[in-house]
């Protein structure tokens, strides 16, 4: 199976701050890496999937990059409602799994 | 308006099984693959099993290979997870959630509000 780990396991962060979190594949995942944000009670959302691409609504300043085994989410220009976990998944090989999550708090 | 309402949830005894349900609506539900997720209390997520729209592609977590079966009807928009054996581990809200193409290999756009299933003597 592919292990994913992720970087920092929590972070703080102030308001208007660039905030890169991490996620590594045991081995190259050729870009099948989707990035969710979940905050408490609630059902994850889609942020980022196929690596870089946007999801619809999702605004602009959250932004995702990489290759082969290693990837990031960048959150530019941190706001309130930014406050949440986040969890890399890979869908390159069954079975799809996630990262730990990044706990990020402002 | 992309609609994913989960029941079936509840409080089991371990052994015992438990059917969950996923009602799909607000899109044309056929093409799209469609996941389940499993969250323990506290924990992260993790992946239970996918179908393709067809259902002719299938795969499970090593968890649960053998102990749970997704399927769906296409003719009801609903999808479904059938468990048994279950047990304490299994204890968690089940979310369905479509993928973004007809692939399953790809993100997971839409999710329902989750189901919880607690499995305790």
């Amino acid at each position: 199976d592919i292990q994913m780990t992720q970087s920092p396991s929590s972070l703080s962060a102030s308001i208007g701050d660039r905030v890169t979190i991490t996620c590594r594949a045991s081995q190259g995942i050729s870009g099948y890496l989707s990035w969710y944000q979940q905050k408490p009670g609630q059902a994850p959302k889609l942020l980022i999937y196929a690596r870089s691409t946007l999801q619809s609504g999702v605004p602009s300043r959250f932004s995702g990059r990489g290759s082969g085994a290693d990837f990031s989410l960048t959150i530019s220009n941190l706001r309130p409602e930014d406050c949440a976990t986040y969890y890399c998944q890979q869908t390159f090989m069954t079975p799809f799994t996630f990262g730990p999550g990044t706990t990020v708090d402002i | 308006e992309v609609l994913l309402v989960e029941s079936g949830g509840s409080l089991v005894q371990p052994g015992e099984s438990l059917r969950l349900s996923c009602a799909a609506s607000g899109f044309t539900f056929s093409p799209y693959a469609m996941t389940w997720v499993r969250q323990a209390p506290g924990k992260g997520l993790e992946w239970v099993a996918v179908i393709s729209g067809n259902s002719d592609t299938i795969y499970y977590a090593h968890s649960v290979r053998g102990r749970f079966t997704i399927s769906r009807d296409n003719s009801k928009n609903v999808l479904s997870l059938l468990m048994n054996s279950l047990s304490a581990e299994d204890t968690a809200v089940y979310y369905c959630a479509r993928s973004v193409t007809s692939h399953y290999d790809s993100g997971l756009d839409y999710w329902g509000q989750g189901t919880l299933v607690t499995v305790s003597s």
